[in-house]
């Protein structure tokens, strides 16, 4: 799975659209982009994934660039329960696994 | 649905004992997986099922880790002997079909003295 690059940490005001950024350089054409969240003592949350077409959920939009090199999770209006560790993650469609890396520390602040 | 179900939420043992950790997947769910959670490697895949069947297990450490699931709605995890470095946060998640979506479980939270 190609490698994915996340600033380690962020902030955010509460009220406020928080865009996490992701670099996916490496990624081929039949590889998906996942995002994941963690919130504290909690198990992984699936966010969105998609493969070239922005995507948008009750959680969240997912921008990805024409060249598919980078992509961007928005979470429109950011509360306090928002503060969680947001995993990038590429992946094919076939059986291959999740691979979490470090991810990005969003703090929601008041 | 309750979402996937493990226990115990927290497991404190000591060195050499038998560790055993359970998992209820979403029912209908056809995949489960383990995965194991620490501060110095981060979120691991230790082995996943497909219809109750192993299908990659080259994620768990060593032979002291096994990985059942006797039925669609059971699977355990068994570490014996429990070594200190043993201790992390253990996951179980389950999915439809595939990789699409995995919905995880709260982990069981184990500490081995």
């Amino acid at each position: 799975d190609a490698k994915t690059t996340q600033p380690p940490s962020m902030d955010c005001a509460e009220g406020r659209a928080a865009n996490l950024p992701c670099n996916h350089s490496t990624i081929s054409g039949n590889e998906y982009v996942y995002w994941y969240r963690q919130i504290h003592s909690q198990g992984p949350q699936y966010i969105i994934h998609g493969l070239k077409n922005n995507e948008t959920n009750e959680m969240a939009s997912l921008i990805i660039t024409e060249d598919r090199k980078s992509s961007t999770l928005i979470l429109p209006h950011a509360t306090l329960r928002d503060t969680a560790v947001y995993y990038c993650i590429v992946r094919n469609s076939g059986n291959t696994p999740l691979v979490f890396g470090k991810g990005t520390r969003l703090s929601v602040i008041a | 649905d309750a979402g996937v179900i493990q226990s115990p939420r927290h497991e404190v043992t000591e060195m050499g004992q038998e560790v055993t950790l359970r998992c209820k997947p979403i029912s209908g769910h056809d995949y489960l997986f383990w995965y194991r959670q620490t501060m110095m490697r981060g979120l691991e895949l230790l082995i996943y099922f497909n219809n109750n069947v192993p299908i990659d297990d080259s994620g768990m450490p060593e032979d002291r880790f096994s990985a059942k699931m006797p039925n669609a709605s059971f699977s355990t995890l068994k570490i014996q002997p429990s070594e200190p470095r043993d201790s992390a946060v253990y996951f179980c998640a389950s999915s439809l079909s595939g990789w699409e979506t995995q919905y995880f479980g709260p982990g069981t939270r184990l500490l081995v003295l």
